[in-house]
């Protein structure tokens, strides 16, 4: 059984920290790996990729991915109220094409 | 249309009946994909389409759930004898085929609730 964990939050930042939303998962053979936002109500909307170990920046948000760790985050800089939504982090294996995602982090960042 | 689109936004039936969601994806992307979201879940793949042909159909949960896509476009999720569990968001998203999977384009789902 594939997992994927995250901290359900909820994750409260004031407006212009920084956030951290942390994911883990179980499968080694794991190759790419995605970050969505849902927006409450709404459908997730894909935000960042990231394939290999390091880190990618993106504006301001930074994926960091550790393969060794079985572990991938997400750095939002400059938070903004307009952040306020959940977090789903995603996993593909090999050539399969379907996600495995957690179960999300709800974010409020604080005006 | 610019996005993907799903149809009917919002379902209620009650156990026992049959359903139809339909997807109309981006148009261009080849592949398809069926996902079901409960609430405080992620999303869970229930099928994957590649062209015509369903290329990955693991996630689908019993043989009550069933789904098609016959001219390489427009895909329909069937429920049969639907169930109270059945009751969720269901989600279709579509992409390139070649680009990476899990670079998807979500509709803004199906909301079936079973009574």
């Amino acid at each position: 059984q594939k997992e994927v964990e995250q901290n359900s939050g909820p994750l409260s930042v004031p407006e212009g920290a920084i956030a951290s939303l942390n994911c883990t998962y179980s499968d080694r053979g794991s190759q790419s790996f995605f970050w969505y936002r849902q927006y409450s109500g709404k459908s997730p909307e894909l935000i960042m990729s990231i394939y290999s170990n390091g880190d990618k920046e993106d504006g301001r948000f930074t994926a960091q991915l550790n393969k060794a760790s079985q572990y991938v985050s997400l750095l939002i800089r400059d938070s903004q109220p307009s952040d306020s939504a959940t977090y789903l982090c995603a996993v593909s294996s090999g050539s399969a094409r379907q996600l495995t995602f957690g179960s999300g982090t709800q974010l409020t960042v604080l005006p | 249309g610019a996005g993907v689109s799903q149809t009917p936004s919002n379902k209620v039936t009650e156990k026992g009946k049959y359903v139809e969601l339909r997807c109309d994806p981006i148009s261009g992307h080849t592949a398809l994909y069926w996902y079901r979201q409960s609430l405080g879940q992620g999303p869970e793949f229930l099928i994957y389409f590649q062209g015509t042909g369903a290329a990955d159909d693991s996630g689908l949960p019993n043989d009550r759930f069933f789904a098609v896509r016959p001219e390489g476009s427009v895909s329909t999720l069937k429920i049969q004898r639907t169930e109270r569990g059945d009751s969720a968001m269901y989600l279709c998203a579509s992409s390139l085929s070649g680009r990476a999977a899990g670079e998807l384009f979500f509709g803004e789902g199906s909301r079936l609730t079973v009574l």
